[in-house]
């Protein structure tokens, strides 16, 4: 059975520093991964995803993720935080198998502070 | 403006109601999604339909009636709920067009008193 982790409820960083939100899945087969935001009273908005080739993925906003396949994870970058940039983050991991079974991870709130 | 429209946005009902949530899609999908988001809980997964016919039904009580007339559109019937069913309801579509990365509309506030 697919499943993601998030294991940080939160993350605080300040404005300008690089910021890393953390997520590890399990899933059989090879993995597609995402990552998504959420704004307050809002649906959640596609930042990025890893379905195949180089392991460092670029999405919306600046943001960008590693897959790490050894490790299991796809962790969540960004050179420099924005206050902007405060919201609910998930993680999200899908199978290869075809599918349409997307599993979501708890989601890591991020704060950034001016 | 998300190519997924949910309606309506807020809705409150008490426990003998009957209510539906509705979504459409405009992105020529041919999947579409519910989840459920509670505080402080994973997004759950519903139920899923691929060309109309459902391919997931994660254990939801029946008191939740999924409803996929097309591609396009998708409603969950609501009846006899919960006040612990209160959540976002959040639809969502996929499809090749899209890389099969799903996107979601802006959500269904539901109240259950």
């Amino acid at each position: 059975a697919q499943s993601v982790a998030q294991p940080e409820d939160q993350v605080n960083v300040a404005e300008g520093n690089p910021l890393t939100v953390k997520c590890t899945y399990s899933v059989s087969g090879n993995p597609y991964l995402f990552w998504y935001v959420q704004y307050p009273n809002r649906g959640l908005q596609f930042l990025l995803k890893y379905i195949t080739g180089d392991n460092l993925v670029k999405g919306s906003y600046g943001f960008e993720a590693e897959f790490n396949k050894s490790q299991t994870s796809f962790h969540l970058k960004k050179p420099s935080a924005l206050v902007s940039d405060s919201a609910l983050y998930f993680c999200a991991v899908r199978d290869n198998t075809g599918g349409f079974k997307t599993i979501f991870g708890a989601g890591t709130r991020l704060f950034v502070k001016a | 403006e998300t190519g997924v429209t949910q309606t309506p946005r807020h809705l409150v009902m008490g426990m003998t109601n009957k209510k539906s949530l509705k979504c459409e899609q405009h992105l020529g999908h041919n999947a579409m999604y519910w989840y459920k988001q509670s505080a402080k809980k994973p997004l759950e997964l519903m139920f899923v339909y691929n060309f109309k016919e459902q391919t997931e039904n994660n254990s939801v009580p029946s008191r939740f009636s999924p409803e996929c007339p097309n591609s396009s559109h998708l409603f969950l019937h609501l009846h006899t709920l919960q006040p612990e069913d209160s959540a976002l309801y959040l639809c969502a579509s996929s499809g090749e067009s899209s890389g099969n990365t799903i996107y979601f509309g802006e959500g269904s506030w539901l109240t259950v008193v």
